[in-house]
């Protein structure tokens, strides 16, 4: 049973437009999400991260917006870049057990075109 | 700045093949973390653990085993390599703290198995 699913495998934007990139979760004991970015032949690097006691968390150029009743996060990429294009995954923690696991979704892969 | 180190970024190998992984954190982490990443798929998790010589099973153990004999130093095991774990492998480390929840990741190993 996946616990964070990404339903859009990829997503082509405009350079210069907003890029929206959505997750959606079922385990309402998440408390934490994180999204990653990865190059291909690269491992993922950190991007941003909200707390489930937030519902916004903005650092540059990307916002993470969280809904808890809709179980549903998004990543908004404002303006995007060719650099931008990769692959970006969601991941979700739940510290019960204090073992720093994340679930992570499937992946979309976002192309922003010159 | 956090380094994770993979053995070798690309790896190809024959059926029935023993195969070691290895992964080196260079900044104490607690936990370490292996996973493998396949196309719609994304990220799941084979093994982790939390303390020298201390292993859990993750979502996918089935074929893999692991080895933690000092705290820097991870190794992912295939006892039998099979077609079906041709795959990037990543491995992964992160503190143990309150509020602390990135995993930094290494770059990866592609291994395909003939």
């Amino acid at each position: 049973d996946q616990q964070v699913k990404q339903n859009s495998p990829s997503l082509s934007v405009q350079e210069g437009r907003i890029s929206i990139l959505n997750c959606d979760y079922t385990n309402s004991m998440f408390d934490y999400f994180l999204w990653y970015k990865k190059y291909p032949a690269e491992g993922p690097t950190f991007l941003i991260s909200i707390s489930s006691i937030k519902d916004k968390n903005e650092d540059g150029r990307f916002t993470v917006f969280l809904n808890k009743s809709a179980k549903h996060l998004s990543l908004h990429i404002v303006p995007s870049q060719p650099g931008d294009s990769a692959v970006y995954f969601c991941a979700a923690r739940s510290d019960s057990s204090n073992t720093g696991k994340l679930i992570f979704g499937q992946g979309t892969t976002l192309q922003v075109k010159p | 700045d956090v380094k994770v180190t993979q053995s070798s970024r690309y790896l190809v190998k024959r059926t029935g093949e023993k195969v070691f992984l290895e992964c080196v954190q260079d900044m104490d982490h607690e936990n370490m973390f292996w996973y493998r990443q396949d196309p719609g798929l994304g990220l799941r998790l084979i093994y982790f653990s939390y303390d020298v010589k201390m292993k859990e099973k993750g979502d996918i153990p089935e074929g893999y085993s692991v080895s933690r004999e000092k705290k820097e130093r991870f190794s992912l095991i295939l006892e039998s390599a099979s077609t079906n774990q041709t795959s990037m492998y990543l491995c992964a480390s992160t503190f143990i703290q309150q509020g602390y929840n990135e995993q930094f990741f290494g770059p990866g190993t592609r291994l395909t198995v003939l």
